[in-house]
């Protein structure tokens, strides 16, 4: 089984300034990792994935997060956020190898971005 | 190309009553999984279907069901609604449902139940 964490719920951050924002997981299987966006009154769009190779990722919107094995961790960050950057960002994974698509998500964390 | 397509978009329903989802994937996307969204719960794997057949069921009661037709559409049912089912239910398509894919969700269906 998978579980995600996503250590803060809540971050406030002001326009052009800097946002990481960290997940951790514990699986006893590998597994691919995932950072969706959810804007308000919207679906999820995926922002960026690691499946292999650099554990640096880079996604849309200039996104990125670091994948860190030893540690578990998948943390998303962005050098300068705008006020659109505003939603809510969810970490999720998923088993390699395992049969079919079922992600496992973290709580979610809700940026906002102040002007 | 169009992106998933969840209808309706709302839909407010009485404790006991039955409701049905539905949910168009993407073009040529062959997988359909239904997730449930709350504020205490969070994103939940409700199911997965993919050529029909259901492939990964999430750890929810009986009174949640689904199916999936030839054209690849999906409908998820809910039976005698709780208060509690009250959610966002969120579908996603991918092309043949391998792990690494991506999924595509659709915008979501908010269910209140009174």
């Amino acid at each position: 089984a998978q579980s995600v964490t996503q250590l803060d719920s809540q971050v406030p951050v002001f326009e052009e300034a800097p946002v990481e924002l960290r997940c951790n997981y514990s699986s006893s299987v590998s597994v691919y990792l995932f950072w969706y966006v959810q804007y308000p009154n919207q679906g999820l769009q995926l922002l960026l994935k690691y499946l292999s190779g650099s554990t640096l990722v880079k996604g849309i919107n200039g996104f990125e997060a670091e994948f860190n094995k030893s540690q578990t961790s998948f943390h998303l960050r962005k050098p300068s956020v705008h006020i659109s950057d505003t939603a809510e960002y969810f970490c999720a994974v998923s088993p390699i190898r395992a049969a079919g698509n079922k992600l496992t998500f973290g709580g979610g964390t809700r940026v906002l971005v102040k002007p | 190309k169009a992106g998933v397509t969840q209808t309706p978009r709302y839909l407010i329903k009485t404790r006991g009553q039955q409701v049905t989802l539905s949910c168009s994937p993407i073009s040529g996307h062959r997988s359909v999984s239904w997730y449930q969204q709350t504020p205490g719960q969070g994103l939940q794997f409700l199911f997965e279907y993919f050529s029909e057949t259901q492939r990964n069921k999430g750890n929810f009661p009986g009174r949640f069901s689904g199916r999936q037709f030839s054209n690849s559409r999906s409908e998820m049912n809910v039976s005698t609604l709780e208060l509690g089912d009250s959610a966002l239910y969120l579908c996603a398509s991918s092309l043949a449902g391998n792990y690494q894919e991506t999924q595509y969700f659709g915008p979501g269906t908010r269910l209140l139940v009174l």
